[in-house]
């Protein structure tokens, strides 16, 4: 089956710094991978949609500049979150999918804490 | 009125218990409708993936969809302490890529 790894799982990092996250399509290429956003007992909030080789398509309300999104190749899309705060301690996940008659496949996410 | 709306419990049941997880949505263009498993501090686990109405059974797990009411369930047989997560609910429509999900309803399967 599909499968997505993500890493880092867990990270922490000081204020103003930058993290990357990444996520990789192991057994497939992914042309189109989502980020989300999860809050403590919250549901998934779609963050952006990363495209091979273009600019990825940011939701209403999140920072282009804040949240990079490349997405340079078929297997690989990174997620950069610069000049972080504490406000931007959250869980990410990421996630591909096979085609359209396939569900979406979820990487394990990546715990963020700013401090 | 929220897209998909799901009650979020939590749902606490005994172990053996058949339980019941729902959905509603008000979007009528909706064709694709996945339920999701989700364990405290990972990523979301893909359960069922159903087109269109009808049931879809796989092992313990079977999904309704009807379309006509906007409803989805998902209906959990002989649960186990194992099942207690978030359950969410997905769907999209025939032409976006993006599935817009339920807030989630957690489960507590109690031995």
């Amino acid at each position: 089956g599909a499968v997505v790894s993500q890493h880092p799982s867990w990270v922490i990092c000081k204020s103003g710094t930058s993290v990357k996250i990444e996520c990789r399509s192991l057994d497939f290429q992914a042309t189109t991978m989502f980020w989300y956003r999860q809050f403590p007992k919250q549901s998934l909030m779609l963050m952006a949609t990363s495209n091979e080789g273009s600019k990825a398509t940011y939701e209403q309300g999140v920072e282009k500049d804040k949240f990079l999104i490349n997405h340079a190749s078929l297997t690989l899309s990174t997620l950069t979150v610069t000049s972080a705060h504490p406000e931007d301690s959250s869980f990410y996940i990421c996630s591909a999918s096979l085609g359209q008659n396939y569900g979406y496949t979820f990487g394990s996410g990546t715990r963020l804490t700013v401090v | 009125q929220k897209e998909v709306e799901q009650d979020p419990g939590p749902l606490s049941v005994p172990e053996g218990a058949i339980v019941s997880l729902n959905c509603t949505y008000s979007n009528s263009a909706f064709q694709y409708f996945m339920w999701y498993r989700q364990y405290s501090r990972k990523g979301p686990e893909l359960l069922m993936y159903t087109y269109s109405s009808g049931n879809k059974e796989d092992g313990r797990f079977t999904a309704q969809v009807d379309k006509s009411s906007k409803y989805i369930s998902l209906f959990i047989r002989d649960s186990q302490p194992s099942d207690s997560a978030t359950y969410l609910c997905a769907m999209r429509n025939n032409y976006g890529q993006n599935f817009v999900f339920g807030p989630g309803t957690r489960l507590s399967v109690l031995p």
